[in-house]
């Protein structure tokens, strides 16, 4: 069940740069999109969502982009900063169809160089 | 800032005895969820929890699971007789409406010996 794919299992900025981390899904059902932020030994904790019904949401220095014709999203961090240094699982639900359960992808590990 | 709970934070046992994981949702918060995260694997959902019943399960949440909600405040994910496989790191998440942003605990890390 690959729902929910994050291709790159790790990435690499410097701090101060901008950080781009990806998700591609395969379900067209999807209408509920949200970017998590792990540390270890910890739960995951929500950084950001976004409705199908919209392209951009922007909170602060995260920006979470849809594409819905390419099934893509894409989470945008500026500037990055060494404490963002953690895992990044996005997620996805159909929520119209009053369904609970999150589809999560295998997550991108950002580390954020000093 | 209200937050979910989960004791115990490790779990040690032996294969085929039961587990008890325990959840404390936040306060105002209606739907509750259990999550699975097998070492290296990406997070599963388990079960869906609404007004005293389940609302979603998934192929896992097989009849070794069960949950309930015991009283107003705790939430809770039982094995009945664990396996090697049931090893993982078990999340509780609660919303406060149906396909609501989930928030989630710090997790119960299960391990079965």
């Amino acid at each position: 069940d690959q729902q929910v794919k994050q291709n790159s299992p790790s990435l690499s900025v410097q701090e101060g740069r901008i950080s781009i981390l990806n998700c591609d899904y395969t379900n067209s059902m999807f209408d509920y999109f949200l970017w998590y932020k792990k540390y270890p030994a910890e739960g995951p904790t929500f950084l950001i969502s976004i409705s199908s019904i919209k392209d951009k949401n922007e909170d602060g220095r995260f920006t979470v982009f849809l594409n819905k014709s390419a099934k893509h999203l894409s989470l945008h961090i500026v500037p990055s900063q060494p404490g963002d240094s953690a895992v990044y699982f996005c997620a996805a639900s159909v929520r119209d169809a009053g369904a609970n359960n999150l589809f999560f992808g295998t997550g991108t590990r950002l580390t954020v160089i000093p | 800032e209200p937050e979910v709970t989960q004791t115990p934070s490790h779990q040690v046992t032996q294969m085929g005895q039961e587990v008890i994981l325990r959840c404390v949702p936040i306060s105002n918060h209606l739907y509750f969820y259990w999550y699975r995260q097998i070492l290296g694997q990406k997070v599963e959902f388990l079960v869906s929890f609404y007004n005293n019943e389940i609302s979603e399960k998934s192929e896992i949440f097989d009849d070794q699971f069960s949950v309930e909600r015991p009283d107003g405040s705790n939430f809770t994910l039982k094995i009945r007789s664990t396996k090697l496989e049931d090893s993982a790191m078990y999340f509780c998440a609660s919303s406060e409406l149906a396909g609501a942003t989930q928030y989630f605990g710090p997790g119960t890390r299960l391990l079965v010996l």
